[in-house]
């Protein structure tokens, strides 16, 4: 059963323009939420996250809106630019009881192509 | 380099061979990872190293099994593989505590061909 659903599977993007990928999670244990960026030839790399006692969370060009409530989030590009075309996934995690390593579950990622 | 090494960068493999795939990291964190990410499919996480546990995905076949010498090196050593199991490989780390967190650093992955 996939706890975390993202969507859209791909988005096309004028240069300047705005991106939103959704995501909406299961599991209430879940206490932080990544998104990440990756490249072709590259591992995912975290780009920004937020923890579910915020509703918003802004890093330059990106910010995570976060709906506890509802169970859901997503990530706004604004003035989207074409180095930002990759595959991002969303993600939710909690930490094991040990403390010591965390269950991270991805989204299925977004294709996302920012044209010239 | 995001500091999480992993080695070789592609392999392609028959299905009677045995391989390791090796991963390495210099940030000293306390956790490391296995995923496994195929074509339009959503990463899936394999194994889990830290200090204190070792966590496995039920669903993984016998055919993948880990080590995990050290807090700094982990490896995943394969043997008599299917072509599904084809894909990246990708190994990461973390550096975690109840009070705080820094997420999972990934390295650049190993693009396994089953043959």
């Amino acid at each position: 059963q996939q706890q975390v659903k993202q969507s859209p599977q791909s988005l096309i993007v004028q240069k300047g323009g705005i991106s939103i990928i959704n995501c909406a999670y299961e599991n209430t244990a879940f206490d932080y939420f990544p998104w990440y960026q990756q490249f072709p030839g590259k591992g995912p790399a975290l780009l920004i996250a937020i923890r579910p006692d915020v509703s918003e969370k802004k890093e330059g060009r990106f910010t995570i809106s976060f709906n506890k409530s509802a169970k859901q989030f997503s990530l706004h590009i604004m003035d989207s630019q074409p180095g930002d075309s990759a595959t991002y996934f969303c993600a939710a995690t909690y930490l094991f009881s040990s403390g010591s390593a965390r269950q991270l579950t991805f989204g299925s990622g977004t294709q996302l192509t920012v044209l010239p | 380099e995001t500091g999480v090494t992993q080695t070789p960068r592609h392999l392609v493999m028959g299905m009677t061979n045995k391989k390791s795939l090796k991963c390495e990291q210099h940030l000293g964190h306390n956790a490391m990872y296995w995923y496994k990410q195929s074509a339009k499919k959503p990463l899936e996480l394999m194994f889990v190293y830290s200090l204190e546990e070792r966590v496995e995905n039920n669903s993984v076949p016998s055919r993948f099994s880990p080590e995990c010498p050290n807090s700094s090196h982990l490896f995943l050593h394969l043997h008599t593989l299917q072509p599904e199991d084809s894909a990246l490989y990708l190994c990461a780390s973390s550096q975690d505590t109840i009070r705080s967190n820094y997420g999972y650093t990934f390295g650049s992955g190993t693009r396994l061909t089953v043959v």
